[in-house]
């Protein structure tokens, strides 16, 4: 396709279940992140990959959350035991440069 | 503290009245300075890169400009279409190439 698609579109998970997004970069894309937008707030940095393996996890708020990009295209974000905290919108993004990258619609994840 | 504010929070103008948007960061070395457009249920949509003081990028009604402070997004003699949430992130050399830390936004309102 020709920008980054994220799946689904809107998750409602309860609370304490295991849920995984999904990041299908723009093709050729090396670089490709995971941000998290709350209400009213810019997005926040979750983790940076550059080919197969995460160049900068510092942003993964805690050991629940776990992201893999296993062929250097497509990552899943899983995120274990979810929390209400949790709620917001979940962005992938893929640059070919750090920093001026293309970003998904996002994933609005809910937890009940 | 690394940080990136953004002002006004909200802006209503007119069509046809140009203003400026300000930006203004504290950071361990400015590694870049990226300006996003965001319309509601949307992921950002980049608009520009900055790397150096003095530095402009234009765009249709859009001029960004930096300073070693802050940096500015002009718009002139703006239309209803550009009304939008307006995202200033920057890069800094204490976090890695991925690691973007973003302001909250001003919320443009351009009435016809």
């Amino acid at each position: 396709g020709a920008g980054v698609s994220q799946t689904p579109s809107n998750k409602v998970t309860e609370k304490g279940k295991y849920v995984e997004l999904r990041c299908d970069p723009i093709s050729g894309h090396t670089a490709l992140y995971w941000y998290r937008q709350s209400l009213g707030q810019g997005p926040e940095f979750l983790i940076y990959f550059q080919g197969t393996g995460a160049a900068d996890d510092s942003g993964l708020p805690n050991d629940r959350f776990f992201a893999v990009r296993p062929e250097g295209s497509v990552s899943t974000l899983k995120i274990q035991r979810t929390e209400r905290g949790d709620s917001a919108v979940y962005l992938c993004a893929s640059s070919l440069t750090p920093g001026s990258a293309f970003f998904g619609q996002g994933t609005r994840l809910t937890v009940v | 503290e690394d940080q990136v504010t953004q002002s006004p929070e909200a802006l209503r103008l007119q069509e046809g009245e140009s203003s400026s948007l300000n930006c203004s960061y504290t950071v361990s070395g400015l590694r870049g300075l990226f300006w996003y457009r965001q319309d509601p249920g949307k992921g950002p949509e980049f608009l520009f890169t900055l790397y150096s003081a003095g530095e402009e990028k234009e765009k249709e009604r859009l001029k960004a400009t930096l300073t070693k402070k802050e940096s500015f997004l002009h718009i002139t003699a703006p239309k209803p279409e550009d009304s939008a949430t307006y995202l200033c992130a920057v890069s800094y050399y204490g976090g890695s190439q991925g690691n973007l830390i973003f302001g909250k936004g001003t919320k443009l309102s351009v009435k016809p």
